[in-house]
């Protein structure tokens, strides 16, 4: 059964760093490209981040940009985001998901719980 | 970035009824390599989102057949033959053309009558 569990939300004041974890079981997480998506309260969702699957490939959506950066080790089945120069609008509940196929790029099949960040002051 | 547009933004169904769902895209999701990256997925009240559709027809493993999707191009629907009760909540369509332009729809609420 595939697993993720996503941990390391907390509040956090505005330009503060935080850095959220994801821990995968139930796959060969070394075959799958992995994402974040965040969902702020109340509202949709909203794609955030990717690395394949042998960390080698990185990209982040334009509203994240240059602020995270994901990241993976592979040897012990986990994902990370690092957060800096937070903002009000980075509050959100952040899922780790996966993709639905080895070596791929997409859809998105499983997703975390969700860990939730606050930035506020 | 590609923006999707999803009407309606909510509907009320009868158990047993049909339902339907529009995910328009402002620009085609056909890729040169012949797929069309438009993802259904449902996020059950107080759950993760789940994936339903793949790759605009594809239904994704354990989604039961009353779920459908069709469409080409930019206009895309997701079809819920005879609706039950678990099937509430919000759906998203997704789309995926462009390596990191990943947009979502605004989301569409279904309750039960």
């Amino acid at each position: 059964e595939v697993q993720l569990v996503e941990s390391g939300g907390v509040v956090v004041q505005p330009g503060g760093s935080l850095r959220l974890s994801c821990a995968a079981s139930g796959f060969t997480f070394d075959d799958y490209t992995m994402h974040w998506v965040r969902q702020a309260p109340g509202k949709g969702l909203e794609w955030v981040s990717l690395i394949s699957w042998d960390g080698g490939s990185t990209y982040y959506a334009d509203s994240v940009k240059g602020r995270f950066t994901i990241s993976r080790d592979n040897s012990k089945n986990s994902l990370y985001l690092q957060m800096n120069s937070l903002r009000t609008e980075d509050t959100a509940l952040y899922y780790c998901a996966k993709d639905l196929r080895p070596r791929g790029w997409l859809p998105i099949d499983y997703w975390g719980q969700g860990t939730l960040v606050t930035v506020s002051s | 970035d590609i923006v999707m547009t999803q009407t309606p933004l909510s509907l009320s169904v009868t158990p047993g009824q049909p339902a339907s769902i529009s995910c328009k895209s402002s620009q085609s999701l056909l890729h040169s390599d012949g797929k069309t990256y438009l993802y259904w997925y449902l996020q059950k009240p107080g759950q993760s989102p789940q994936l339903l559709i793949y790759e605009v027809s594809s239904r994704f493993s354990g989604v039961p057949d009353r779920f459908s999707g069709s469409g080409s191009g930019t206009d895309f629907t997701l079809k819920i033959s005879r609706v039950e009760a678990e099937d509430v909540g919000v759906y998203y369509c997704m789309q995926g053309i462009h390596l990191s332009r990943y947009t979502f729809g605004q989301g569409t609420k279904l309750e039960i009558k």
